[in-house]
């Protein structure tokens, strides 16, 4: 296992179109995270999950969009009707238990473009 | 709620100067700290990891160090290279949710 995959790395998608992206952890890993980053911004924290159960989901996740991650092992982020205000860099991150020591470890993020 | 600082927004240093780029956090009852890494238009690289008992971490060239009780936190870069230029961002864990408050991030132009 060579780290957090992502997929796709660039999305360029019309405005009202759905888009899905997905995201592989580090196998051992029982915590994966969503994050977005805007232009200048630092990343966002979106939602999580610990296993298969997502635990927490941010304010700035609105009802257009949603994740699941149905196995515990992969997760998808789905956006419906896109905006323009949708474009930003989507990161994945994953964790184990032993995060005190070991941190996260992030993707190389899905760029997503509303035009 | 946890807000996390950094500045200047940007930094040009000249090829071989040791530089200092700093954090800062509103709440001092962290979990860890950890300093990333970020290319143009690419995810983020994992650099050094404070944990809430140390005072200090460091990688090669890279020194980090953590002063909870201030609030503050800095990454030392000795001898700059024109490949460490990048936007670095510093993250706070409050333990809390498992989820990470970052800051803008700086980015450093080192110039050969």
């Amino acid at each position: 296992d060579t780290g957090v995959s992502q997929d796709p790395r660039h999305k360029i998608t019309k405005r009202g179109q759905n888009v899905t992206f997905r995201c592989d952890p580090i196998s051992e890993h029982n915590r994966l995270y969503w994050y977005r980053q805007t232009l200048g911004q630092g990343p966002e924290f979106l939602t999580y999950f610990q296993n298969e159960a997502q635990l927490e989901k941010s304010r700035l996740l609105s009802d257009r969009f949603s994740a699941e991650r149905p196995k515990g092992s992969f997760s998808t982020l789905e956006i419906q009707r896109t905006e323009q205000g949708d474009s930003a860099m989507y990161l994945c991150a994953s964790s184990d238990r032993g995060r005190a020591t070991y941190g996260y470890t992030f993707g190389s993020g899905t760029r997503l473009t509303v035009v | 709620k946890q807000e996390v600082t950094q500045i200047p927004a940007a930094l040009s240093v000249p090829e071989g100067e040791n530089l200092v780029l700093n954090c800062s956090f509103t709440d001092s009852a962290i979990y860890n700290l950890q300093w990333f890494r970020q290319d143009p238009g690419k995810g983020l690289t994992s650099l050094l990891l404070i944990q809430s008992s140390q005072r200090e971490q460091t990688s090669g060239r890279l020194n980090a160090s953590l002063d909870k009780s201030s609030g503050r936190s800095t990454l030392y870069i000795a001898a700059s290279q024109p490949g460490d230029s990048a936007t670095y961002l510093c993250a706070v864990d409050t333990g809390a949710n498992s989820k990470l408050t970052f800051g803008k991030g700086i980015t450093l132009s080192v110039r050969p």
